[in-house]
């Protein structure tokens, strides 16, 4: 089954400072990859996701890339606020019925 | 975008009692909802892949008597923890995924909602 590693499990930038997280996945077959932020105490929501046909999306001061061939993909976060703080988890799916998530990372923005 | 809603929110019981929570997708079929568990600042531990009509898939190390699914219909599944015990406690927590849509000839996977999670705790 699909196996995703994900790090670092903590990262603390200062504000204006850019974040980046990676993921890894071990089934080539994986054709979607989201990620999810999770503030304290609430549901995970998504935030951007990356289709296998693709190699990069950005959305304002998000953007994830992902690299098939070393099945790896990122998640970076510029110009960071303290309302980014949060768990972020990636995720990988190959079918509708199954999606895997990394272990997460906690994310700290100082002021 | 898709609402997936969880009930109850938080809930207390007595040890050795049952606990049942529902996760419901308020405005799309499901044929297949998924339950995580997940303990303070930790991650989303996958317990179960609940499948609409048929038995749940149980993740390696979660015992299946102990924590019942049932997905009746394509918009409601249930987990039961039975005989909760102390250890029992926890945020556990369901999603749900749309159906698959076509698009120019491909079929596209869509997201996962999340429920709104259930803090379960044993005394």
């Amino acid at each position: 089954g699909e196996n995703v590693e994900q790090h670092p499990s903590t990262l603390s930038v200062q504000e204006g400072d850019s974040a980046v997280i990676k993921c890894t996945y071990s089934d080539s077959a994986s054709n979607y990859f989201p990620w999810y932020k999770q503030e304290l105490g609430k549901r995970p929501q998504l935030i951007i996701d990356i289709r296998s046909n693709v190699g990069e999306k950005k959305d304002q001061r998000i953007a994830v890339t992902l690299n098939k061939t070393a099945k790896h993909f990122s998640l970076h976060i510029t110009e960071t606020q303290p309302e980014d703080s949060a768990v972020y988890f990636c995720a990988a799916s190959r079918r509708n019925n199954d999606m895997r998530f990394g272990a997460g990372t906690r994310l700290t923005v100082k002021p | 975008g898709a609402v997936v809603s969880q009930h109850p929110s938080w809930v207390i019981c007595k040890s050795g009692t049952s606990v049942k929570i529902e996760c419901r997708s308020l405005d799309f079929q499901a044929t297949t909802m998924f339950w995580y568990r997940q303990f303070p600042k930790q991650s989303l531990m996958l317990m179960a892949t609940s499948n609409e009509g048929s038995k749940a898939t149980y993740e390696q190390g979660v015992e299946k008597d102990k924590f019942l699914i049932n997905h009746a219909s394509l918009t409601l599944s249930t987990l039961t923890v039975t005989s909760a015990h102390p250890e029992d406690s926890s945020f556990y927590i369901c999603s749900a995924r749309p159906p698959p849509v076509a698009t120019g000839g491909r079929i596209m996977n869509t997201e996962a909602f999340f429920g709104q999670g259930t803090r379960l705790t044993v005394v």
